[in-house]
């Protein structure tokens, strides 16, 4: 059973768009959420996270949002660009840090 | 560059052969995470030690195996290979253990003929 799900394998979008990526967790001991970008050849690289206790995070052009209730997170880049294309993995975590659960990832593509 | 080396990047064996991948962390993280991607997969949590014991263990196969030594690079075993055990296999590394960031190396493709 799949507890963080990433129900779009891909998603294409027009450069200077927003790209907005989906996440769901089932499970409720899951407190801390990250995302990830992975470019062939190379392994994922940390983008952005939040904590259970806030509702949004920002970082530049990367917002996460959390819904707890239900049990749904989403990443938005404003504006997108080429160099955003890449594989994004939403990954979950317990308050000890020690059962990372990632999706199988959402191929983002920013078209120019 | 996270930091974070990995050899070999690239392995090519049979079925039934036994392969040790390695993986030696940032300076000065103590703990370092195995995963396993297969094809169109996402990353699958294998294993955790920190600063030389096992921590956490997600879905690592019996046939499969790890430690970290006193230097704090760790290795990856596999035995009775399969054919599907081909995939990348990724390590991580974070100074605590918990819920900072992980920083990945670039991979081992292992392919399992």
């Amino acid at each position: 059973d799949q507890q963080v799900k990433q129900n779009s394998p891909s998603l294409s979008v027009q450069e200077g768009r927003i790209s907005i990526l989906n996440c769901d967790y089932t499970n409720s001991m899951f407190d801390y959420f990250l995302w990830y970008k992975k470019y062939p050849a190379e392994g994922p690289t940390f983008l952005i996270s939040i904590s259970s206790i806030k509702d949004k995070n920002e970082d530049g052009r990367f917002t996460v949002f959390l819904n707890k209730s239900a049990k749904h997170l989403s990443l938005h880049i404003v504006p997108s660009q080429p160099g955003d294309s890449a594989v994004y993995f939403c990954a979950a975590t317990d308050n000890y840090g020690q059962n990372f659960v990632f999706g199988p990832g959402t191929r983002l593509s920013v078209l120019p | 560059d996270s930091g974070v080396t990995q050899t070999p990047k690239h392995l090519i064996t049979a079925t039934g052969q036994r392969v040790t991948l390695r993986c030696s962390p940032r300076s000065g993280d103590l703990s370092v995470y195995w995963y396993q991607q297969s094809l169109d997969q996402g990353l699958q949590f294998l294993i955790q030690y920190y600063n030389g014991e096992e921590r956490a263990k997600g879905n690592i196969l019996e046939r499969f195996s790890a430690q970290q030594f006193p230097d704090l690079h760790s290795e990856l075993n596999l035995s009775s290979l399969e054919l599907g055990d081909s995939a990348l296999y990724f390590c991580a590394s974070n100074d605590g253990g918990g819920k900072e960031t992980q920083y990945f190396g670039p991979g081992t493709r292992l392919l399992v003929l």
